[in-house]
């Protein structure tokens, strides 16, 4: 069965520097899809970038930008120029496609510094 | 377009009450799914949905049913709430699926006594 795991349970950085969540996930798959989710106080969740497990280059969204690293499981996201806005709960998702339910991390909640 | 809707967005139960969440799109989506949501835990599949008509099993479906008689619907039915059903459950739709982002619902807190 496939797992995602978010190391991190809480990260802190300081607005408009760099930081990187983690996420390892584990299955016997080949073809896949990877998914980082925002999950503001609002509650509502935002698709804030994807990856297809075929493509070798990593997936690049305005100032997110991920690591995927297919032969070590490892899918991390990189946001860079932290802005007050990023404060969330960083979702990391696997997309089983057997029945393409989406199996999620634990989470991970970023706090923004002034 | 409304997007994906959620009605109610809080709701209390008392052990052994049944009700209904209702989830509607107005995307013409062919995929739906239900998750909930519990403290320090990602979201895990309750039931989907590939297509009007057609309804299966997610990660965690005991004690709820669904259905799909329509494109734009799919409710969740909690037959007899338990506590340990207390979660914020989340609607989800998409256009197929493929690669197609998953769009959610603002979510229902629903918390059983």
């Amino acid at each position: 069965a496939q797992t995602v795991t978010q190391s991190q349970p809480e990260m802190s950085v300081q607005e408009a520097e760099t930081v990187t969540l983690s996420c390892t996930y584990d299955t016997s798959e080949s073809d896949y899809y990877l998914f980082w989710y925002k999950q503001p106080p609002s509650r509502q969740m935002i698709l804030v970038i994807r990856q297809e497990a075929y493509k070798q280059q990593n997936a690049t969204e305005n100032r997110f930008s991920v690591n995927f690293q297919k032969a070590a499981k490892s899918f991390s996201l990189k946001i860079s120029d932290s802005q007050l806005g990023d404060a969330a709960m960083y979702f990391c998702a696997y997309r089983r496609e057997s029945n393409y339910q989406l199996i999620w991390g634990a989470g991970t909640k970023l706090i923004i510094k002034p | 377009n409304a997007g994906v809707t959620q009605t109610p967005k809080f709701q209390v139960l008392k052990t052994g009450q049944s009700m209904t969440l209702q989830c509607a799109q107005d995307m013409n989506h062919e995929y739906m799914s239900w998750y909930r949501q519990d403290p320090g835990m990602g979201l895990r599949l309750i039931h989907y949905s590939v297509g009007a008509g057609i309804t299966d099993q997610g990660e965690v479906p005991n004690g709820y049913n669904v259905s799909r008689s329509t494109t734009e619907d799919f409710p969740l039915r909690l037959l007899s709430a338990a506590p340990s059903q207390t979660s914020v459950y989340f609607c989800a739709s998409s256009y197929s699926t493929g690669i197609y982002e998953q769009y959610f619902g603002p979510g229902t807190r629903l918390t059983v006594t």
